[in-house]
């Protein structure tokens, strides 16, 4: 099958840095993918997405970069707030399927 | 909208025991699904819906059954519990082909 995995199992910014969370991903086919961050105890939280036609996209302090070459997956939080800390996962699909693969993710932890 | 709205929230079973997950969503959302989450691991699928009376499994289906009678519900049965089957379980909705909404999820102990 195929698989999404995640470079960094934890990370730990200052409260006021940006914050850079990698993916890669393994299906040259897939061509819709989503960021989701998980707070202890709930359920996973839509951030943002994007799609294979684009290589950016911004959203409220959040950006997704897309890499199609190397097949890489970033989301960049800036000026990264303590209710920021949670697991952010990435997930894949194929627009014409029907079923999203997640990476593992990463623990981010905001230190004030 | 409640989005997408599961019960229990917790559950304990003992092995050999059987329950049914409950997920709804108001969303008139035609992809539904399930997953499983595990320490250290991602989200795996269980099964999945793209609409009323259609269902088909993913990635670890054994072990449990789901059918979708309706587009708002999309139940998930446990036919014998056993201890393998502790985790977390979460359903998702969506309109296919977009991002997935997900539920608060359903903690489940098998003893």
């Amino acid at each position: 099958g195929e698989s999404v995995g995640l470079h960094l199992p934890t990370l730990s910014v200052q409260e006021g840095d940006n914050s850079i969370i990698n993916c890669a991903y393994s299906n040259s086919a897939s061509d819709y993918f989503i960021w989701y961050k998980q707070e202890s105890g709930k359920g996973p939280q839509f951030i943002i997405d994007i799609r294979s036609n684009m290589d950016k996209r911004q959203g409220q302090r959040v950006t997704v970069l897309l890499n199609k070459t190397v097949k890489h997956l970033s989301l960049q939080i800036a000026a990264t707030q303590p209710g920021d800390s949670a697991v952010y996962f990435c997930a894949e699909n194929m627009i014409t399927g029907n079923q999203f693969y997640f990476g593992t993710g990463t623990s981010l932890t905001v230190i004030p | 909208n409640a989005g997408v709205t599961q019960t229990p929230k917790f559950q304990v079973l003992k092995t050999g025991q059987s329950m049914t997950l409950q997920c709804a969503q108001d969303m008139n959302h035609e992809y539904m699904s399930w997953y499983r989450q595990d320490p250290g691991m991602g989200l795996r699928l269980i099964h999945y819906s793209v609409g009323a009376g259609i269902t088909d499994q993913g990635e670890v289906p054994n072990g449990y059954n789901v059918s979708r009678s309706t587009t708002e519900d999309f139940p998930l049965r446990l036919l014998s519990a056993a201890p393998s089957q502790t985790s977390v379980y979460f359903c998702a909705s969506s309109i296919r082909g977009m991002a997935q909404y997900f539920g608060p999820g359903t903690r489940l102990l098998v003893l």
